[in-house]
This record gives structure tokens, sequence and C-alpha cells, in this order.
């Protein structure tokens, strides 16, 4: 079964603003991970944020997570269209990797 | 190689046909996964291989399903007797850490199926 579910499952906004995706999940874990694909191609791995970390950032994107609530959020900020692509979180528990449904973005110029 | 292969890239087969879907993992990874993609959809967990450990085929959608992965390296997703609704994407992923350590994994491009 899925352990992480994307909130929203689309979003579409204009080149330039931020965009916000959600990730909750359920059981507890080792670390969480963003994943990026673009259509039709294989997943990119965009950043990782260990259990005991709160906070991390790599260029335009922030990652946050919030153990007791089990969820995530990835700021990706000045949105350009190139981001136009789906995410994917994934959690990493005690052996697989478990990812979940993704959210459609959707950068307007 | 320089990242994770998998082919063929695109396979068209008959309802009741045998396929095998092959990935070649990034050498030294010891861990491999199996995924199933349709479309718009996210990943579906299928297999996971873990160094000389007994593989996780929790995912396995039926017993038509079985995946092997020979010397630690290459791995091969064989579908018998498909169905209409095994048509999807399946990815190959692999990764330096397993268990506590799962790192960052690397996918292949993926073998689109479509079974008419």
């Amino acid at each position: 079964s899925q352990q992480g579910e994307e909130d929203p499952q689309a979003l579409s906004i204009q080149e330039g603003e931020n965009a916000t995706m959600n990730c909750s999940y359920k059981t507890s874990i080792n670390n969480l991970q963003w994943y990026r694909q673009n259509s039709g191609r294989g997943l990119v791995h965009l950043i990782l944020i260990r259990s005991n970390e709160r906070e991390k950032h790599s260029g335009r994107l922030r990652v946050t997570l919030d153990t007791s609530k089990k969820s995530s959020s990835l700021l990706i900020t000045a949105s350009r269209a190139a981001d136009t692509a789906s995410y994917f979180c994934a959690t990493a528990g005690a052996q697989k990797l478990v990812f979940g449904q993704g959210t459609r973005l959707t950068i307007n110029p | 190689g320089a990242g994770v292969s998998q082919s063929p890239s695109n396979k068209v087969t008959e309802k009741g046909k045998d396929v095998e879907l092959r990935c070649d993992p990034i050498s030294g990874h010891t861990a491999l996964y199996w995924y199933r993609q349709s479309l718009g959809q996210g990943l579906e967990f299928l297999i996971y291989f873990q160094g000389n450990s007994a593989p996780d085929k929790s995912g396995l959608p039926s017993d038509r399903f079985s995946a092997e992965r020979t010397g630690g390296s290459v791995s091969t997703l064989t579908i018998q007797r498909t169905q209409q609704e095994d048509s999807a994407v399946y990815l190959c992923a692999s990764s330096l850490g397993t268990g506590v350590n799962t790192g960052e994994l690397f996918f292949g491009e993926g073998s689109r199926l479509t079974v008419l």
C-alpha cells in the first residue's frame, strides 16, 4: 500500500510564483525524499531529509519535515516553465522506499 | 555503466504472451527496485532486492509476476500470460544504501509495456 500522499494532486501557477506541495505519511520513517518526473521519463532525485532534520535547502528548493504530524512540504521558489513536471515524495522505512501518487505541477509562462 | 539501463524501452505484446524486462543497475549498487506506473498514476512498488538477502516480493500483484537478480547485478522482471491490465511503464531503480541507510534512488527510463 502507498505510504505517502501528496496534496494537491495538481497545481497550476504563473512563472515566477512559488509552488508548495505537501506530503503526508502514516508510519515511522528514516528519511523522506522528493523526486521529479518529466513526462514519460524516469524519476530524478531532488532532495533527501532525514527524520532528525526539520528543514533542508537546495537551490530554489526548500523541504520541511514535521515527524509529529507525519508530513513534509516541498517549496519551489521563483518557479520557471522548466519546473513543469510531476513531483513525488517517497518514504524510507525499515527497508524499501515507498512513493506517493504525486503532484502534477504546471508553470504557465 | 553511467546510469541505470532498462530494455526494451517499448514492448507491445498480445494478451497471453510472456514478456521479460531487463534492468542493468549502476555498478556497485546493492539495492534494486522494480516499480510499476500506470498512465498518470503514482509508482506501485513491485519487488526489492538487497544484496544477497531474500527479495521483498510483497508488491507483486499476482503469481504471473516474478523477478530475479543474477550475480547481484542484472535483474529480469518476467510477466507470464500477460493481461491488458498489465499495460504500464515498468521502472527499475538502484541505490547504494539499504535499510536504514536507504538513500537516493537512481532510476532508469522505464520499459513501456502495452498488452493488446
